[in-house]
């Protein structure tokens, strides 16, 4: 099974900061990296998928990059709608597999 | 608008059985394969099992082989997750989740639903 780890697991920030979480992949998944977002009692929300491509209806604050076994997801001007936490996950193989989490806080 | 409504979730003692369904609209159900993904409380994002739209290719991660068994009815636009032999650990969310493209299977999850708790505990 392909482990996705995530970094850091916890981010404390401010609004208007620029922030970057890091994914990494025990072995190559070439861009096949999805990001999601999600809130307290809520379903995950897809923002990127082929590791840089924006979902559709997704601000343009945020963008992914990488390719391989390393990723990254920027939010470029932190808004207060983007404290929750944040999931990569590589859909190159089965089983799927999601990173552990990134949790953005509020500084 | 697509929508994914999940039902079925409850209390359950260990070692019982609870099937899980997925009622969708606003699409054409059939063209897409379709995902679980679970939540213990407090934990990250695990992945149950897929099939894919017509064909019948299924998935499971090999920890879950065995007890689970995902399926479909097209006819009735709606997915299933049957689960037997329940553990404490199986103690979740469950979500289903549309795979984001059309045709074939892995793609990211685009649409989720709200998600249906299950606790297994005596």
């Amino acid at each position: 099974d392909i482990q996705m780890t995530q970094s850091p697991s916890t981010l404390s920030a401010s609004v208007g900061d620029r922030v970057t979480i890091t994914c990494r992949a025990s072995q190559s998944i070439s861009s096949w990296l999805a990001w999601y977002q999600q809130k307290p009692g809520k379903a995950p929300k897809l923002l990127i998928y082929k590791a840089s491509s924006l979902e559709s209806g997704v601000p343009s604050r945020f963008s992914g990059s990488g390719s391989g076994t390393e990723f990254t997801l920027t939010i470029s001007s932190l808004q207060p709608d983007d404290f929750a936490t944040y999931y990569c996950q590589q859909y190159n193989n089965y089983p799927v597999t999601f990173g552990q989490g990134t949790k953005l806080e509020i500084k | 608008e697509v929508q994914l409504v999940e039902s079925g979730g409850g209390l359950v003692k260990p070692g019982g059985s609870l099937r899980l369904s997925c009622a969708a609209s606003g699409f054409t159900f059939s063209s897409y394969s379709m995902n679980w993904v679970r939540q213990a409380p407090g934990k990250g994002l695990e992945w149950v099992s897929s099939i894919s739209g017509t064909l019948g290719y299924i998935n499971y991660p090999d920890s879950l082989k065995g007890r689970f068994i995902i399926s479909r009815d097209n006819a009735k636009n709606s997915l299933y997750l049957q689960m037997n032999s329940l553990r404490a650990e199986d103690t979740a969310v469950y979500f289903c989740a549309r795979d984001q493209a059309s045709g074939g299977t892995g793609w990211p999850f685009d649409y989720w639903g709200q998600g249906t708790l299950v606790t297994v505990s005596s």
